[in-house]
């Protein structure tokens, strides 16, 4: 069955960078993008950005730009996000899915059980 | 970016009872509308995608519809299970957006 998971929780300090990663398992890695995606209990689930697992191509949310990195290593299935110059605003749970295409629909069929970053000085 | 306006906010319904939640699109997004279920401390679970097609193992008692920019999530015969946070998500185009989630909780 497909599994997606994620690295523990992360307590960093403001202006630092966290890298998180998604490992999975019960699939072809290559048969489907990753996404990521944030949850906060004010501004709630936000959509990041994904990765294309073959190609290394990302797309990144324009709000992200410039925060979060995606990158992959195709060798052990899994993908990465890096967060940078981080703030508390940055303090969220941190989810990576994959995504089904079809047509024109686009769904997350498959998550992460999810990483708490915390950002706290 | 397109918005996606979910109400209601809360919702509190008893065990057996049936409840519908709406979501609302700033444009058509053309069926291509997802909704998830959220326990508290796991991850969103798919329950529909394309509007109204259920994913595998969901009970049909969920269902959905609608179209262009206006969808509905109903579920009906609550069960104790249910009782959750639902959001649903523009699966047209990037960036993907959701709703602002509705508590469903037992009254």
């Amino acid at each position: 069955q497909v599994q997606l998971q994620q690295s523990g929780a992360e307590l960093a300090k403001p202006g630092s960078s966290v890298k998180i990663s998604c490992k999975a398992s019960g699939y072809t890695f290559t048969s489907y993008d990753i996404s990521w995606i944030k949850q906060t209990t004010g501004q709630g689930l936000e959509y990041i950005g994904y990765i294309n697992t073959g190609s290394g191509g990302t797309y990144y949310n324009e709000k992200f730009k410039g925060k979060a990195t995606l990158t992959v290593d195709k060798s052990s299935s899994t993908a990465f996000m890096q967060l940078s110059s981080l703030t508390p605003e940055d303090t969220a749970v941190y989810y990576c899915a994959t995504v089904t295409m079809m047509g024109d629909w686009n769904w997350f069929a498959y998550w992460g059980q999810g990483t708490l970053v915390t950002v706290s000085s | 970016d397109i918005q996606m306006t979910q109400s209601p906010t809360s919702l509190a319904a008893s065990v057996g009872e049936s409840v519908t939640i709406t979501c609302l699109a700033s444009e058509d997004i053309y069926g291509s509308l997802v909704w998830y279920q959220q326990k508290p401390g796991k991850s969103p679970q798919l329950l529909i995608y394309g509007a109204t097609i259920l994913e595998d193992g969901i009970p049909s008692r969920f269902s959905g519809s609608g179209s262009d920019t206006q969808y509905s999530l109903k579920i009906n015969s609550l069960q104790p299970e249910d009782f959750a946070s639902y959001y649903c998500q523009n699966g047209l185009s990037t960036p993907y957006t959701f709703g602002a989630g509705t508590k469903l909780e037992l009254k």
